[in-house]
């Protein structure tokens, strides 16, 4: 049973351009979530999507961020006009639909580096 | 909302010694507190997870005790082994809804052989 993946693993872009991360989830998992995790510092939530649904965006930044996660397909976390402050480990996690367990299993992460 | 806030932010330890490691919450509804283990350029791992319910739970050498009155809890490592030393978070978050965990700031441990 393969673990939530994510690619790619490391990713860099020029500031200004877009970078778009994918994270397909566990098997039987119909949760995503998105957390960032800054050089030195703890994981910051940042999205939790459900199938075609945003549940909480609550930790998103207002502009440039988005998120999505399709009936079909992995889900995506779109970065546009990226800046030197965007540089970050980006990790997404899974759980399965009606979960009240709260375990959630990190994916290996993308790292994105912006020059 | 809820803050998190983890010490030491590094420990060093002799191989053989006991580490502990201690986070404090704000939100007194949060009832789930995990522990992630993170080597470097690796992902979290959970190695150990406690819930409001129960005050303590072990495996094997390790130990995470909870006292929800003062709204702090610990990790502890007996026996310490070099392959321990790694970035460790705690986190918390709320039974109901999303699995929003607000993590500590992590603790750099250290294992000198």
């Amino acid at each position: 049973n393969a673990g939530v993946m994510q690619n790619p693993r490391h990713l860099v872009r020029r500031r200004g351009q877009e970078a778009r991360l994918r994270c397909s989830p566990m098997k039987g998992h119909s949760h995503v979530y998105w957390y960032r995790q800054l050089p030195e510092e703890g994981l910051k939530f940042m999205v939790y999507l459900q199938k075609e649904n945003i549940i909480d965006e609550s930790g998103m930044p207002k502009e440039r961020f988005s998120a999505e996660f399709p009936k079909e397909g992995p889900s995506i976390l779109r970065i546009q006009q990226v800046v030197r402050g965007d540089s970050a480990a980006y990790f997404c996690a899974s759980s399965p639909a009606g979960s009240i367990r709260n375990t959630i299993y990190f994916g290996e992460g993308s790292w994105l580096t912006v020059v | 909302g809820e803050n998190v806030e983890q010490h030491p932010s590094t420990l060093s330890v002799q191989e053989g010694d006991s580490a502990v490691i201690k986070c404090t919450y704000s939100d007194s509804a949060s009832n789930y507190f995990p522990w992630y283990k993170q080597e470097l350029g690796k992902r979290p791992q959970l190695i150990i997870d406690i819930r409001s319910n129960v005050g303590e739970k072990k495996d094997q050498r390790i130990a995470v005790t909870l006292n929800k009155t003062a709204k702090h809890f610990s990790l502890h490592i007996t026996e310490t082994q070099p392959e321990d030393s790694a970035v460790y978070f705690c986190a918390a978050s709320k039974a109901q809804g999303a699995q929003k965990l607000v993590f500590g700031q992590g603790t750099r441990l250290t294992i000198n052989p």
